[in-house]
């Protein structure tokens, strides 16, 4: 399965934009980048995907670069409850692709 | 509507007993997973179903581990003569299916095994 690489922490203002990078250099042409997060003491819950062109919704916007071997996951304006671990996943198209392989992710802290 | 929900949510037992994790998954969804999570890590996948067959177990750590689906709804994760290393959350999900869709999953609140 193709790698992720994203910071271990990062930490925002509340009502400012936060801005989570996922770096994936070995993503192949097939492979869509999802975006799960995970609230304290609950289970991951979806928040994006998308294959190649950037993605908007009611959570936040996934910008992926030209060469797709990086993201940006972007919350426009952090509120504490968006305080969580967020974590980068590639799927594939095909196969093996119902297997969520979760890394380590980011952990978001939100200051009030 | 109502979510993925599993049972118990917590279950303590002593080493070398059975225990049995209920999955009950969003009602129509097809597909259905069982994910570990060791504190402080992500999800590890166990095994995959697709209706009631299961179509991939490779995450099962060793054979004292087993699932099954039988009527394509519930779900139950089994663990035999349990060891502390089997301590861990123990996480269900559901989507709507698989494939080039590549359906959101749905992940219930977990059952918090501890081993003693």
């Amino acid at each position: 399965d193709a790698k992720t690489t994203q910071p271990n922490s990062m930490e925002s203002n509340e009502e400012e934009p936060v801005h989570l990078p996922c770096n994936h250099s070995t993503i192949s042409g097939t492979d869509y980048i999802h975006w799960y997060r995970q609230l304290p003491s609950q289970g991951p819950e979806y928040v994006i995907h998308g294959l190649t062109s950037n993605v908007n919704n009611r959570m936040a916007s996934l910008a992926i670069a030209e060469d797709r071997k990086s993201s940006t996951l972007i919350l426009h304006r952090a509120t504490l409850r968006d305080a969580a671990v967020y974590y980068c996943i590639l799927r594939g198209s095909g196969g093996s692709n119902y297997k969520l392989t979760f890394g380590k992710g980011t952990l978001l802290t939100v200051n009030p | 509507g109502a979510g993925v929900s599993q049972s118990p949510r917590y279950k303590v037992t002593k080493r070398g007993q059975d225990v049995a994790l209920r999955c009950d998954p969003i009602s129509g969804h097809v597909s259905l997973y069982w994910y570990r999570q060791a504190l402080g890590q992500g999800p590890e996948f166990l095994t995959y179903f697709n209706y009631e067959a299961q179509q991939d177990k490779s995450g099962l750590p060793n054979d004292r581990f087993s699932a099954e689906r039988p009527e394509g709804s519930i779900s139950t994760l089994t663990i035999q003569r349990t060891e502390q290393r089997d301590s861990a959350m123990y996480r269900c999900a559901s989507s709507l299916g698989t494939g080039g869709r590549n359906y959101e999953q749905y992940f219930g609140p977990g059952t918090r095994l501890t081993v003693t």
